[in-house]
């Protein structure tokens, strides 16, 4: 079984710029997840899918953030424009059943703002 | 405050011997408590949960929460040097499914 895998793994771009992550949960998980960690600092929650709804949106830092999971499978998550503070990696983790809260976390995409 | 506070380490320990990690929590009607692992540039793994008083074992680890006191324990008996990593303290928010992770703990066992 696949888990949850993140794309790209790696984007540079400049202040200004837009930059468009995307998520694909493990085949059967409703519940999906965005987190960031910037350097230094702890994981931090942005926010929850259930299916293609958000069921709580409580972290996302500012509206230059903004998250889809349209149809209820992948996800992507769009920063316009990036700013510096933005850098750091973005984890994305998907469940099965949101009550037990154990998540499964995808490599991460690691963004870097010049 | 931090809502979940780990000693950041890093924590060295000699091969064979006992790791304990430990982790105090601000929200006092959390209910869930997992213990991850994080290799350097890996994504975070599950390796324990607990959701109720006392100790939960699985294999080398032991984890071991105490409600009232807010604290939640990473015993990890054994130790081998692929142990070493960063493990994460989370807590699931009071009525919520968002989880509170801690900055970690930095564990070096020594071959």
């Amino acid at each position: 079984e696949a888990g949850v895998t993140q794309f790209p793994s790696h984007s540079v771009i400049e202040k200004g710029q837009t930059v468009t992550l995307r998520c694909d949960p493990i085949s059967g998980h409703d519940n999906l997840y965005w987190y960031r960690r910037v350097m230094g600092k702890e994981i931090k929650f942005l926010l929850h899918f259930v299916k293609e709804s958000k069921q709580d949106e409580s972290g996302m830092p500012n509206n230059r953030f903004l998250a889809e999971r349209t149809g209820g499978t992948y996800s992507t998550l769009k920063v316009q424009p990036a700013e510096l503070e933005d850098s750091g990696v973005y984890f994305c983790a998907s469940s099965q059943d949101a009550r037990t809260g154990e998540l499964f976390f995808g490599e991460g995409s690691r963004l870097t703002v010049l | 405050q931090k809502e979940v506070e780990q000693n950041s380490g890093p924590l060295s320990v000699p091969e064979g011997a006992i790791a304990s990690l430990n982790c105090t929590y601000s929200d006092r009607g959390s209910q869930s408590f997992f213990w991850y692992r994080q290799y350097s540039g890996k994504s975070p793994e599950l390796i324990m949960s607990i959701y109720s008083n006392g100790d939960k074992e699985d294999g080398r680890f032991t984890a071991q929460l105490n409600k009232a006191s807010q604290y939640v324990s990473l015993l990890i008996r054994d130790s081998q040097p692929s142990d070493s990593a960063t493990y994460l303290c989370a807590v699931r928010n009071t009525g919520g499914f968002k989880t509170i992770f801690g900055a970690g703990t930095r564990l070096f066992v020594k071959a």
